[in-house]
């Protein structure tokens, strides 16, 4: 059983639409991070938010951290062929230096 | 992936056979762990490594042992590989507790 219940899955989109990628839990996180992997590369850190209700902006993509810290949402304006990847979100547990993942979402951005 | 870097990058094994997975930072983290990724399943911690020298167990450490003998290096080895050992390991190092890791570029392994 996943810690971290990541959806949907799979995305396919059209380059222009907008789309909302969650994550969620039963449990509190002291910080929860989004990654981003393309692939044959290592996950990349898009951003951690740590304080419930942050929201952060980078670009296009804002994210969000729930209230309770449970949970989080990644939303994509406007999306973009080179947004394509996967997208992983990770809380983190005991003292902030260990991550849990979720499953990850597939975005395909089609032009 | 600066600053992390993981040997080799891709490796098939016979079961039963042994190796050893590379990482080496060049960040001065304390901070190391090993992961593995399956499809459907996200990255699950094998082993971490607090400071040179501690190593501790991650929610699927069977069949892996781990050194951390320096600051900069963090070595995963497969005694007796299994095909269920099949997958794409990921080494990271903490930036800092509650800001994120960085990533190697993985070893895709194979164990026919």
């Amino acid at each position: 059983t996943q810690l971290l219940e990541q959806s949907p899955q799979f995305l396919s989109i059209q380059e222009g639409e907008n789309l909302t990628v969650y994550c969620n839990s039963s449990s509190v996180f002291s910080s929860l991070q989004w990654y981003r992997q393309e692939p044959g590369e290592g996950p990349v850190l898009l951003v951690t938010v740590v304080t419930g209700g942050e929201v952060k902006k980078l670009k296009r993509l804002t994210f969000q951290f729930g209230d309770a810290r449970k949970d989080s949402s990644l939303h994509i304006t406007a999306a973009q062929p080179g947004d394509t990847g996967l997208y992983l979100c990770a809380g983190a547990i005991g003292y902030g230096n260990k991550l849990v993942f979720g499953a990850g979402t597939i975005l395909r951005v089609k032009s | 992936n600066a600053g992390v870097t993981q040997t080799p990058k891709f490796q098939v094994l016979k079961t039963g056979q042994s190796m050893t997975l590379q990482c080496a930072q060049d960040m001065n983290h304390n901070s190391m762990y090993w992961y593995r990724q399956d499809p459907g399943m996200g990255l699950r911690l094998i082993y971490y490594s607090a400071s040179e020298g501690t190593t501790d167990k991650g929610e699927v450490p069977n069949g892996y042992n781990v050194s951390r003998l320096n600051k900069r290096e963090f070595s995963l080895r497969l005694e007796s590989a299994a095909p269920s050992q099949t997958s794409v390991y990921f080494c990271a190092i903490l930036l800092r507790p509650n800001y994120g890791y960085t990533f190697g570029s993985g070893t895709r392994l194979t164990v026919v």
